[in-house]
């Protein structure tokens, strides 16, 4: 039962433009939501995160959004740039990590 | 500060073996998780350890298993390999295990089962 999902799983932006990835959960307890990047052959690394108790987050060109009552959580990047081209993975937690399935982001330069 | 470390990163082995994955985890850090990734799934949790004990266990049949030991270095195995059990296997590690925290991943061992 795939609790965290991620409906896309791929997108294509131009350079500059804005890169909306999404991803829903079913669990209301999730009180940590994280986002994560994999470039081929590495492992994932941490992204932007945000709490239960926040709607919203930001750290420089990423800026996590979170609805509760519709259980949606997105990532946007802007502006999107070539070196953000990646697997991204949503992650939701309560005392354990569940991930989605990734959406591959291609900034076409 | 050394990352994540995970041996060996590639490997091949037949239906019918086993396998065994080794991981070690950022100084300092206690907690040791086990992920598979494979393609359209996404990460799949296998099981997390925290001082030595497991302390989740995600939904895989039993011939997957793992351990912890006193330096938090963590070992995954796999009996009786099937070809589905191709995968990236992904190590974590994080400072303590509230779900709070933030995940460091190794690099991951790839296995093929042929």
């Amino acid at each position: 039962d795939q609790q965290v999902k991620q409906n896309s799983p791929s997108l294509s932006v131009q350079e500059g433009r804005i890169s909306i990835l999404n991803c829903d959960y079913t669990n209301s307890m999730f009180d940590y939501f994280l986002w994560y990047k994999k470039y081929p052959a590495e492992g994932p690394t941490f992204l932007i995160s945000i709490s239960s108790i926040k709607d919203k987050n930001e750290d420089g060109r990423f800026t996590v959004f979170l609805n509760k009552s519709a259980k949606h959580l997105s990532l946007h990047i802007v502006p999107s740039q070539p070196g953000d081209s990646a697997v991204y993975f949503c992650a939701a937690s309560k005392d354990q990590f569940y991930f989605g399935t990734g959406t591959s982001l291609t900034v076409i330069p | 500060k050394a990352g994540v470390t995970q041996t060996p990163r590639y490997l091949i082995k037949t239906r019918g073996q086993q396998v065994t994955l080794s991981c070690s985890p950022i100084s300092g850090h206690r907690s040791v998780s086990w992920y598979q990734q494979t393609p359209g799934q996404g990460l799949q949790f296998l099981f997390e350890y925290f001082s030595e004990t497991q302390r989740n266990k995600g939904n895989f049949p039993g011939r997957f298993s793992g351990r912890q030991f006193s330096n938090s270095r963590s070992e995954m195995n796999v009996s009786t390999l099937e070809l589905g059990d191709s995968a990236l296997y992904l190590c974590a590690s994080s400072v303590d295990t509230s779900g709070t925290g933030e995940l460091f991943f190794g690099e991951g061992s790839r296995l093929t089962v042929l």
